[in-house]
């Protein structure tokens, strides 16, 4: 077993977009649509940003947006803004009826 | 509103066990699966269990299969780890989270409880 690939960091200015990869196999990321997101800030919990690849629950701004190809899932920031700053975790669910999460990017607002 | 409060940690010697437990509320506990998730001190977030609405599947990972006990009390709305030979890379903030809906992720985390095993 072993960690969805995702970039150590990834930065922008306020204002710009960046996208962050979560990458797999067919095992998982590309074998259905159960990938979702998380974001955390130091010392607190995660929380769900993005589900079933493309779908936002309530109360999570729309600058938060998912999207898959293949074995390798996105998430993009809109409008990059300082409280976006925090790590960002993919998770997928898989073949063997088990999930993992991804590596973690941490996310630098310049 | 929602809530997941784990309890149960604290610092144990290698090979010994322990148990952690996550009292819900604010939903009905026994319609959702329930997992367990660990982060290691500034590492990043590891699943390890999952328990079925009904307490009839579960499933581990890997790196605890064997050892890791996961179970539920829906009549007290209680999830539990039991965790047995543990080692000292089980070192992690323990966390309980409740499963949005059949495999698409977790919703709602508890604060965590933090395991620490050194001798």
């Amino acid at each position: 077993q072993s960690a969805l690939t995702q970039p150590a960091s990834v930065s922008g200015s306020p204002g710009q977009s960046i996208t962050i990869s979560c990458t797999g196999t067919s095992s998982d990321v590309g074998g259905h649509n159960y990938v979702s997101w998380y974001q955390q800030h130091p010392g607190k919990a995660p929380k769900l940003m993005i589900y079933d690849v493309t779908s936002r629950p309530s109360g999570v701004s729309s600058r938060f947006s998912g999207s898959k190809s293949g074995n390798t899932a996105s998430l993009t920031i809109s409008g990059l803004q300082a409280e976006d700053e925090a790590d960002y975790y993919c998770s997928s669910y898989t073949s063997s009826r088990i999930y993992f999460f991804g590596s973690g990017t941490k996310v630098t607002v310049l | 509103q929602v809530q997941l409060v784990e309890s149960g940690g604290g610092v144990v010697q290698p090979g010994r066990s322990l148990r952690l437990s996550c009292a819900a509320s604010g939903f009905t506990f026994s319609r959702y699966g329930m997992h367990w998730v660990r982060q290691a001190p500034g590492e990043g977030l590891e699943w390890i269990a999952v328990t079925s609405s009904d307490g009839r599947l579960k499933y581990y990972a890997d790196s605890v299969k064997g050892r890791f006990t996961i179970s539920r009390d829906n009549s007290r709305n209680t999830l539990s780890l039991q965790m047995n030979s543990l080692r000292a890379e089980d070192t992690a903030v323990y966390y309980c989270a409740k499963e949005f809906s059949d495999y698409t992720g977790f919703d709602y985390w508890g604060q965590g409880t933090l395991v620490t095993v050194s001798s």
